[in-house]
């Protein structure tokens, strides 16, 4: 089993939408967690860094279930412009980040 | 502006042939990291180093070596033994938010 799982999606819904990913990973000695996006033949940026008690940022919701060991993400009222791939990261304290392999989102007109 | 300078954009190398990646970062990080990504594919760690004079192997470091003799280089060289070198290389280096990334070299055997 891969360390860090995505669905790969494409997820393709139209603007103005809700859409929702869902990440999870295998070693419960994760510590940090955030996710990237990833545009076309780009490299990764960081989007947001997720937190225990969950965190917002604009349209953009991060959750975090240690329990399930899972992470999500909630982009509300889609833009032409979320269009990307997004990554889910994890790593252990003084470990190197995983990288989930990527949730492609297409956002159509 | 701090950041992390990848150099080559596009490269291409010859069957048989030693190409060296260049990553240079001004953000005073410790740590820096060598990924590769294939299409439709994630990242897969190729090397680290934490400090300077050290570096470890990742998951995918055969036909690949690294030098870190400077704290803002961390060259990647791919050498002939890599058999499928073709793919988008990715240098990052790590700060308080997490991974900061270079633009990426695009390496095309020809």
């Amino acid at each position: 089993r891969k360390e860090v799982e995505q669905d790969p999606g494409p997820f393709n819904v139209p603007e103005g939408a809700t859409v929702a990913f869902n990440c999870t990973y295998s070693n419960s000695a994760s510590q940090s967690f955030f996710w990237y996006r990833q545009d076309c033949r780009k490299e990764p940026k960081l989007l947001m860094s997720v937190y225990s008690s969950g965190n917002e940022d604009g349209r953009f919701t991060a959750q975090l279930n240690r329990a399930s060991q899972y992470i999500s993400l909630l982009i509300r009222d889609s833009k032409l412009s979320d269009s990307a791939t997004y990554l889910c990261v994890v790593n252990r304290h003084g470990q190197n980040f995983v990288f989930g392999p990527g949730t492609r989102l297409s956002v159509l007109p | 502006d701090g950041g992390i300078t990848q150099s080559p954009k596009y490269l291409f190398r010859k069957e048989g042939q030693n190409v060296t990646l260049s990553c240079e970062q001004n953000l005073n990080h410790d740590a820096m990291y060598w990924y590769r990504q294939d299409p439709g594919q994630g990242l897969r760690l190729i090397y680290y180093s934490q400090i300077v004079n050290d570096f470890q192997k990742g998951d995918i470091a055969e036909g690949y070596s690294v030098s870190r003799e400077k704290k803002e280089s961390f060259p990647l060289t791919v050498t002939s033994a890599q058999k499928n070198p073709t793919a988008f290389y990715l240098c990052a280096s790590e700060g308080l938010h997490g991974y900061t990334f270079g633009s990426g070299t695009r390496l095309t055997v020809v």
